[in-house]
C-alpha cells in the first residue's frame, strides 16, 4: 500500500460542497484507475487513465471528475457531493503489459461521507 | 450486458479444510482472469492470474481454474488458516483494458 497513497483517508462533507480526493504512486506505472465500493456491490470503475493524456469514464462517472496532473498524480473531484456519492473509494494503479496480464495495485482507501 | 457472479453469501469452513470459491461470468469471454484478497477496510491485494488457455494455475496452497466453455473460475486454498479469512475478488479482463471485479466471496475459516 505505500507505493501507492490517497489522501484524506476519512472525509466528511455536506451536500453540495465540492471535494477533491488525491492519489499518488511510486511505482513509475502508466495506468490509474479511480473505484467505489458499496456494500454488497463491489468495486465499480469510475475513471481511469493509460496515460497523462489520456482519460476514460468508467461505468459510473456521473458527478464526478478526474485530473491527471503528472503520471504519478490521479485526482477525482466531487463537484457537488450528495449523500449516495457516501462510499470507500480506491485508487489503483497498473503497468502496461498487454491485454489482461496487468495486476492493479490499490491505495489504502478514502472512505467519504456525505451528510 | 457483461455480468459477474460471486457466491454472494460468507463461506464459513473449520481450518484445516479446504476452500472452494465460484466466479461466473456472462456476456464476454476474457483473456486473463485475476483474483484479489480483501481485508477490511483496505485495498484489494492481487493473489493470480490465470490465462484462457491455463486450465490451472497453483500458488504455495492458491489453486485457481478457469473453465471458457462454463464461464466459471473456482479459487482453491487447501489446508486453510484463521489467516485466509477475507473476502475474495474475482476479476475477468475486459477487452477495453479494463478488469470488471465482482462483488467478493466471504471468507471466514474457524480454528
Amino acid at each position: 500500500d505505500a507505493d501507492v497513497t490517497q489522501t484524506p483517508r476519512n472525509r466528511i462533507t455536506k451536500t453540495g460542497k465540492r471535494i477533491m480526493l488525491e492519489c499518488s504512486q511510486t511505482k513509475g506505472h502508466d495506468r490509474m484507475y479511480w473505484y467505489r465500493q458499496d456494500p454488497g456491490l463491489g468495486l465499480r470503475l469510475i475513471y481511469y487513465s493509460f496515460d497523462v493524456k489520456d482519460i476514460n469514464k468508467g461505468e459510473i462517472s456521473d458527478g464526478y471528475s478526474v485530473s491527471r496532473q503528472a503520471q504519478a498524480k490521479f485526482s477525482l473531484s466531487l463537484e457537488s457531493a450528495i449523500p449516495n456519492q457516501t462510499a470507500l473509494y480506491f485508487c489503483a494503479t497498473s503497468a502496461t503489459s498487454g491485454g489482461g496480464q496487468e495486476t492493479q495495485y490499490f491505495g489504502p482507501g478514502t472512505r467519504l461521507l456525505v451528510l | 450486458s457483461q455480468k459477474i457472479e460471486q457466491n454472494s453469501e460468507a463461506l464459513n469452513i473449520q481450518e484445516g479444510k479446504t476452500a472452494t470459491l465460484t466466479c461466473n461470468y456472462t456476456n464476454y469471454s476474457p483473456a486473463y482472469l485475476q483474483w484479489y484478497r480483501q481485508d477490511p477496510g483496505r485495498g484489494p491485494v492481487f493473489l493470480l492470474l490465470i490465462r484462457e488457455n491455463e486450465k490451472e494455475k497453483r500458488k504455495e496452497r492458491l489453486k485457481v481454474t478457469f473453465d471458457t466453455t462454463l464461464k466459471q473460475s473456482l479459487f482453491h486454498i487447501t489446508a486453510s488458516q484463521p489467516a485466509d479469512s477475507a473476502t475474495y475478488l474475482c476479476a475477468p479482463y475486459n477487452q477495453g483494458g479494463k478488469l470488471i471485479f465482482g462483488q467478493g466471496t466471504e471468507l471466514s475459516v474457524k480454528p
